[in-house]
This record gives structure tokens, C-alpha cells and sequence, in this order.
């Protein structure tokens, strides 16, 4: 079967770094997209990797390692706007989004 | 420029009621998708287009039926409502069925008591 798994709850402090991991089995691969949701509101596109390696897109950056089948996002100078949950999906063989439960990240004063 | 609206926002039905939950979007999108979201468990796919007129079955179609008479519209429509179908119901579109950031609506929430 298809399979993401990501942490379920992490804590972090303001002004820190957080990362947060996914590992995934699919059948087939076109992509991983990792998605930001606040409490009550709808996804919102934060990154895409297809290629193994480290994309940067200003404080939030994203890895992928494709023979590990996994994944991470990190998270730099962590603000409370920050508190939300990160959502990692996977593009399958027929390019639909194959997600998982997501992270809700807790920041801290 | 809306984007992807969702309505309505907030329903609640009696066990065996009927109800449409309707997306539109202005962005000329070819695909569009029916998610469901629950507490400790991922988005699953209701169901999904692929162009107007055409409509397909996704991972959760039980209980569920949609159209998509129109490119801008999908139309969910729930026609026995089960204590089951409690559920956060998310609409979202994309350009292509490639590779493609989707672009989700605000969401409806469902209650069947």
C-alpha cells in the first residue's frame, strides 16, 4: 500500500530552527509537495522537490532523498506565526497527491 | 481574482438528509478535487475531474456523487447523509493533472448528527 508517515506533535522555541520529517512509500513517484495549514483554514503551497537535494525559499527550506524515500522541511528563525500544521504529500504513478496526517508544530515564546 | 471559493461554510444535517457542497473557481483550471479531512488522518481523495463533463472515483467515492457541468463548478452531493460523512470537506483545482500546485478552497464543515 501507499504510506506517509510524519511526526505528529513537535514543540520548538521562537527564534529556533525545527525540522520536520516524512518518509513515504508510493507506487510511483512525481514529486513530494510539503502544504502549511493554520488551525481552521485550507492548505497552502509551501514546496515542491523532485530532484534529491536542498531547495531554499527564504526561511523555510526542503530536502529529498529519493533512494531513502524521505524527506524534510526546516524551518529557520521561527516566528508564532509559524504555529500551524505542515502537511508532506507525495505525486504518485497517476500524479495524484498521496498525503499524510501532518505535523502540528507548537511555537513557544 | 477569488481563486477557489467553497459553499457553503458550515452545514449541519440529520442522519439520511441530502445536501450539495459547491466549489467554483476563476482560474481556468482543468482538474479539480473533493477531499475530505479528518482528526490524525491525511486528506483523502472523494473524488476528482479531469475536464467538464467528465468526473472519476478517487480513494473514499462511497456515499458521495459529483458533477462538473460546468468547468468553473464541481458539485459534491451527498444523498443519504451518514454520522460517518462528519467531516471537514476541502475543494481544490489545478492546472493540470501533471505535476502541478494545487489550490485549495476554504473548506465546508459537515455535522451529521
Amino acid at each position: 500500500g501507499q504510506n506517509i508517515d510524519q511526526p505528529t506533535e513537535m514543540t520548538a522555541t521562537e527564534g529556533a530552527i525545527v525540522q520536520i520529517n516524512c518518509t513515504y512509500q508510493t507506487s510511483g513517484f512525481n514529486g513530494l509537495f510539503w502544504y502549511q495549514q493554520h488551525a481552521g483554514e485550507a492548505p497552502t503551497f509551501l514546496s515542491y522537490n523532485v530532484l534529491d537535494g536542498l531547495e531554499e525559499k527564504g526561511r523555510f527550506s526542503s530536502f529529498l532523498s529519493r533512494s531513502k524515500g524521505y524527506s524534510y522541511l526546516l524551518l529557520k528563525e521561527l516566528q508564532m506565526k509559524d504555529s500551524a500544521s505542515y502537511l508532506c504529500a507525495v505525486s504518485d504513478s497517476n500524479y495524484q497527491l498521496i498525503w499524510g496526517a501532518g505535523t502540528k508544530l507548537i511555537i513557544k515564546p | 481574482n477569488a481563486g477557489v471559493t467553497q459553499t457553503p461554510k458550515f452545514r449541519v444535517l440529520k442522519t439520511g438528509q441530502s445536501m450539495t457542497l459547491l466549489c467554483a473557481q476563476d482560474m481556468n483550471h482543468e482538474y479539480m478535487y473533493w477531499y475530505r479531512q479528518d482528526p490524525g488522518m491525511g486528506l483523502r481523495l472523494i473524488h476528482y475531474s479531469v475536464g467538464e463533463g467528465t468526473t472519476a472515483k478517487g480513494e473514499v467515492p462511497d456515499g458521495y456523487n459529483v458533477s462538473r457541468l460546468k468547468k468553473q463548478n464541481f458539485l459534491l452531493g451527498l444523498e443519504s447523509a451518514a454520522p460517518s460523512q462528519t467531516s471537514v470537506y476541502f475543494c481544490a483545482s489545478t492546472a493540470s493533472g501533471e505535476v502541478e500546485t494545487q489550490y485549495f478552497g476554504p473548506g465546508t464543515r459537515l455535522l451529521v448528527l
